[in-house]
């Protein structure tokens, strides 16, 4: 059981290149959500997935896609990157309303 | 969206209680309060949750008080592993019918503990 996996660890990007940030869990949980952190901030939350099929805008989704695969899987698009989207990027799952939610281990983002 | 506030920072000796302290003033009858922490840049790990009760679980206990406007969540026996920025939360729901809560994360407090 390995929890929340995000994939890649560590990615540099030039300005306007795009990539995709993927993000799995084996929980058979119905939510997943995807954050961002810059430098001395908490964590915002850019887009989340209630149920699979279901996908819905957080605080900060300029620039931004989601794509709900499947039940396990929550991807996140940067169609043209911007300095402005250097940060670390977190996924998290959550069986149910009021359940507990569980963070994968982040992907740091370099955009120059 | 209810709002918390944290001291930015605390400091414990190893071995003692750490007392961490949130103010909730605006929260609702429903909303629970959760509490996060992060060590280094890793994910944000979960550490409790309480609605209007006292809660304890092997990491931590979450005292409430009575009107629900502040809460304090207690280390008993801090160690230099619990050195990270702890997140209190209340939990703020989706405007998605059926759908989940996302978390608000603040800047949180960074606890040192000192050996």
């Amino acid at each position: 059981n390995a929890g929340v996996t995000q994939t890649p660890k560590f990615q540099v990007l030039k300005t306007g290149q795009s990539m995709t940030l993927q993000c799995a869990q084996d929980m058979n949980h119905n939510s997943m959500y995807w954050y961002r952190q810059d430098p001395g901030m908490g964590l915002r939350l850019i887009y989340y997935s209630a149920s699979e099929g279901t996908t819905d805008k957080g605080e900060v989704p300029n620039g931004y896609n989601v794509s709900r695969l499947n039940k396990r899987e929550f991807s996140l698009r940067l169609e043209s990157a911007a300095p402005s989207q250097t940060s670390v990027y977190f996924c998290a799952s959550q069986r149910g309303v009021q359940e507990t939610q569980y963070f994968g281990p982040g992907t740091r983002l370099l955009v120059l | 969206d209810a709002k918390t506030t944290q001291p930015p920072s605390m400091d414990c000796a190893e071995g003692r209680a750490a007392n961490l302290p949130c103010n909730h003033s605006t929260i609702s009858g429903n909303e629970y309060v959760y509490w996060y922490r992060q060590i280094h840049s890793q994910g944000p790990q979960y550490i409790i949750h309480g609605l209007k009760n006292n809660e304890t679980n092997e990491m931590a206990s979450l005292i409430i008080t009575e009107d629900r406007k502040s809460s304090t969540l207690i280390l008993p026996h801090a160690t230099l592993r619990d050195t990270a920025v702890y997140y209190c939360i209340v939990r703020v729901p989706t405007s998605t019918q059926g759908g989940s809560e996302k978390l608000v994360f603040g800047k949180g407090m960074k606890l040192t503990v000192n050996p």
